[in-house]
């Protein structure tokens, strides 16, 4: 049980283009999902975190009008990055929470942006 | 500032030895500890994670880990390393205070690799 998926697993878009990410709890209800971003050889950092129906709330130094996030049901929370650039190219990673301190993490996805 | 470090980028060990994996915190309180594990293609796993009470926590994979709260460390150990065990190996920490109650903060990750 507690399977997290994202999609797409990858993804390649022209720069000024929007991409949206998926991310999906298969067999649990997630109270709260949080959004992760790893360049590489970096540390995972947190972004977001996103309780269903309600406002994310960011991390500092985090743009929310440049990463949108919708929780809109207690197994769906989306990310799109808007108006991509290169600099945002990077491994997304979503996790899934039914309780506090419990993550479930999905497999993540590389968004390349030309 | 608050941070977790993972000193060691990389890590080689032999397949049978021994294998110690180093992650400190800076945070005001003992926060709650975990370690993950990630292997290409798959999401995080847990391997362990402190709470309270008993310092030494076993975990899955044959994995333990020692909080020492004077050095503000949480180690990752295994007696006698796989091939298997070749992943990357991120220390987190979840403050669990106020507003950042149930978020996650992450070392930079260790690269183990296993030779036969």
């Amino acid at each position: 049980g507690a399977v997290v998926s994202q999609h797409p697993s990858r993804v390649i878009c022209k720069s000024g283009t929007s991409v949206k990410i998926e991310c999906r709890s298969l067999d649990f209800q997630a109270t709260t999902m949080f959004w992760y971003r790893q360049f590489p050889k970096q540390s995972l950092m947190l972004m977001a975190t996103s309780n269903e129906g309600s406002k994310a709330t960011y991390e500092q130094g985090v743009e929310k009008d440049k990463f949108l996030i919708n929780h809109a049901s207690l197994t769906l929370s989306t990310l799109t990055v808007t108006s991509a650039h290169p600099e945002d190219s990077s491994f997304y990673i979503c996790s899934a929470s039914r309780s506090v301190n419990e993550q479930f993490f999905g497999p993540g996805t590389r968004l390349t942006v030309l | 500032a608050q941070s977790v470090t993972q000193p060691d980028i990389h890590i080689t060990v032999s397949e049978g030895a021994s294998l110690e994996l180093r992650c400190n915190y800076s945070y005001g309180a003992t926060p709650y500890l975990f370690w993950y594990v990630q292997s290409p293609g798959q999401g995080l796993q847990l391997l362990l994670k402190y709470f309270s009470g008993d310092t030494l926590v076993q975990g899955i994979k044959g994995f333990e880990a020692e909080f020492k709260r004077s050095q503000s460390s949480f180690n990752l150990r295994k007696p006698s390393v796989h091939w298997s065990d070749a992943a990357e190996y991120s220390c987190a920490v979840a403050p669990n205070r106020g507003s950042t109650l149930g978020r996650l903060y992450f070392g930079r990750g260790t690269q183990l690799t296993v030779w036969p």
